[in-house]
């Protein structure tokens, strides 16, 4: 139990598919983020929630649309995918979101695009 | 803006012996640094960190580093390489209350019998 679940672990989805990752995190945490790991590159970050409001959207295209209806849910609804968007898509919290608190991952969800 | 490079993106060593994983940063303020391991169809787990105060951290399992300013370094150690400690190992790093953690592209250690 890593205190942050993802679901689905695995999913594969057409390009025209509408699909969408689900992340719980249950340490009272009041920050929430979307990673993006793809094979032989850093960990790109890509949407940041402090207190259920957006406080970064890392330049990621529209076909990518965050949800965090409440601290401890964190969703990013998928539609329209491209072939170079499979990777592991992590989900993570922390205390807050400064510098200093160390962030607590879930153990992703691979994601093919076909 | 920040940065990490680690060094060696694959390290192979034998059991018992020394661990060593290096990682150089850059930061425009004190930087706040951080090691994650990543066992395979895993997410990352922290293993130790550095805010402020002493420059020889330890983490778990018997892993430690070391800050050092002077060479914007902070690598990781371990004396005694175990077969669970096999996984890939991620630097980062963060300036102040900057939350954004800029990781390093990682090193895979292989340990062999």
């Amino acid at each position: 139990e890593t205190g942050v679940t993802q679901t689905p672990r695995h999913l594969v989805m057409g390009m025209t598919n509408k699909k969408s990752l689900k992340c719980e995190q249950h340490l009272g945490h009041n920050a929430m983020y979307w990673y993006k790991q793809s094979a032989k590159k850093p960990l790109e970050l890509m949407f940041v929630y402090n207190f259920k409001e957006q406080t970064e959207n890392n330049s990621v295209p529209s076909r990518f649309s965050p949800e965090c209806p409440n601290s401890s849910h964190l969703f990013l609804h998928l539609h329209t995918l491209q072939p170079e968007d499979s990777a592991l898509y992590l989900c993570a919290s922390s205390q807050e979101g400064r510098g200093n608190s160390p962030l607590h991952f879930g153990n992703g969800t691979r994601l093919t695009v076909t | 803006a920040q940065s990490v490079t680690q060094l060696g993106s694959h390290v192979s060593v034998s059991e018992g012996a020394l661990v060593l994983l290096r990682c150089n940063y850059s930061s425009s303020v004190p930087p706040y640094l951080f090691w994650y391991v990543q066992y395979p169809n895993q997410g990352l787990q922290l293993l130790l960190k550095y805010t402020t105060g002493a420059t020889l951290v330890k983490g778990i399992n018997g892993f430690e580093a070391e800050f050092k300013k002077s060479e914007t370094s902070f690598h990781l150690t371990k004396p005694s390489a175990h077969m669970s400690d096999a996984a890939e190992y991620f630097c980062a790093v963060s300036e102040g209350s900057n939350y954004k953690l800029t990781f390093g592209k990682g090193t895979l250690l292989t340990v062999n019998p």
